[in-house]
């Protein structure tokens, strides 16, 4: 049981590079989302997702785009890399998606240089 | 806009004592919170939650108050054991009943043998 696995675990992009970064989780979890953690600003939701099929925006969408064709996989693409995406990104899920009893599952996070 | 707010960006206490995290939110409609601990390199990991109806939970060492009357709550640690060395966040759903957490800015924790 390998819970959320996020790769890579480093990346270095150009502006204007795309990429994807990856998500799998193998708990059965309905319920998957996206985080980016800056400095002095905690971690802020990008898209999540309540199924397989569904994705919604969060708190920070622009320059990121999510689909969800499993119920394993919640792939995000960055479309055209700034520097302003220079983040730590994490992979979360749960599994109702309801936060009473069921907290997130957090992967380990991909370190995202934009130069 | 930040709902869910840690204004001690860090705290350090000896071994054996009390460390308090304290956060403050702003939306008080706001009816579950959770702490999630990070270690570096890691992700967060859940820690310890209470609902609106409780003024306090415990588990183990760990205890979250809730003063809603304040829109205040505090994670009490007790001891304090240098392996409880994190970042601390503490968070709120955006929704009730959602999963869509909105999670302050954290605190460094420091426990020094």
């Amino acid at each position: 049981n390998a819970g959320v696995t996020q790769t890579p675990k480093f990346q270095v992009l150009k502006t204007g590079q795309s990429m994807t970064l990856q998500c799998a989780q193998d708990m059965n979890h309905e319920y998957m989302s996206w985080y980016r953690q800056d400095p002095g600003m905690g971690l802020r939701l990008i898209h999540y997702s309540v199924g397989a099929g569904i994705t919604d925006q969060g708190e920070v969408p622009n320059g990121y785009n999510v689909s969800r064709s499993t119920t394993e996989d919640f792939p995000l693409r960055l479309l055209s890399a700034a520097p302003s995406q220079t983040s730590v990104y994490f992979c979360a899920s749960s599994y109702s998606g309801q936060a009473w009893g069921s907290p997130l599952h957090f992967g380990n996070g991909t370190r995202l240089t934009v130069t | 806009d930040q709902q869910v707010k840690q204004n001690s960006p860090s705290l350090s206490v000896q071994e054996g004592r009390i460390s308090i995290l304290n956060c403050d939110y702003t939306n008080s409609m706001f009816d579950y919170f959770l702490w999630y601990k990070k270690y570096p390199a890691e992700g967060p990991t859940f820690l310890i939650s209470i609902s609106s109806i409780k003024d306090k939970n415990e588990d183990g060492r760990f205890t979250v108050f809730l003063n809603k009357s304040a829109k205040h709550l505090s994670l009490h640690i007790v001891p304090s054991q240098p392996g409880d060395s994190a970042v601390y966040f503490c968070a709120a759903p955006r929704t009730t009943s959602g999963s869509r957490l909105t999670f302050g800015e954290g605190t460094q924790l420091t426990v020094n043998p």
